[in-house]
């Protein structure tokens, strides 16, 4: 079966800190896909990258970067400079793939990590 | 482009009572799944539905059903409600050409309170 482990549940920092959100994953199947997501106040998740199991480039978009280690199962989320529009709760999440059945690809998530940015 | 959309935003049940909840996908989009979400906790996938059946489905029970129409929308069909359905119900589309791993966009939710 498969597990997203977000072992920090809230952090707290000021702004233009920089804050590393860790992701820790568990599967048995070769090929996967790797999701950040983020939930400002308002409910709705918002889509931030998508990796798939056989590219571990870093990569980087703006302030946002993240590092995916195959070897420790990690897929960690850096904002560089904080501000405090990115205070909110963010996911990672798992996606199996499956060749069979239509590619069914519900989503496995952690229980996320609450990210406070203080002015 | 529309986003994805959920209705009604808010509703209130008791518990026995069975309740509707509806989605409508993203323009371009043929796949959608539904989400339970607790409060403190991340979201837990119910259902997928692609091409109008469902073809993937989480740890939950019969009493948790649904339809996706010709347009693509869906519904989420919930009987029997107990106390532990209060959450936020998330609705995700996505557009699938047969496999998975596809980027998912998901709509505001409805809150669901059985009392």
């Amino acid at each position: 079966a498969q597990k997203v482990t977000q072992a920090q549940t809230e952090i707290s920092v000021v702004e233009k800190e920089d804050v590393t959100l860790d992701c820790v994953y568990e599967t048995r199947d070769t090929t996967y896909y790797l999701f950040w997501y983020k939930q400002p106040p308002s409910g709705e998740l918002v889509f931030l990258i998508r990796r798939n199991s056989f590219d571990e480039q870093n990569e980087i978009s703006g302030r946002y970067s993240w590092n995916f280690q195959k070897s420790t199962s990690s897929f960690n989320f850096t904002i560089t400079a904080s501000q405090v529009v990115d205070s909110a709760v963010y996911f990672c999440a798992l996606s199996e793939v499956a060749d069979s059945g239509g590619g069914a690809d519900g989503l496995t998530f952690g229980k996320g990590t609450h990210l406070i940015i203080q002015p | 482009e529309t986003g994805v959309t959920q209705s009604p935003t808010h509703l209130i049940k008791t518990r026995g009572q069975q309740v509707t909840l509806r989605c409508s996908s993203q323009s371009g989009h043929n796949t959608v799944s539904w989400y339970q979400q607790a409060l403190g906790q991340g979201p837990q996938f119910i259902f997928q539905y692609y091409r109008e059946e469902e073809n993937g489905r989480g740890n939950f029970p019969p009493r948790f059903s649904g339809l996706q129409f010709p347009n693509y929308s869906s519904e989420l069909n919930v009987n029997a409600l107990e106390l532990d359905d209060s959450a936020l119900y998330l609705c995700a589309s996505s557009f699938s050409s047969g496999r998975s791993g596809n980027e998912q966009f998901f709509g505001p939710g409805t809150r669901l309170t059985v009392l």
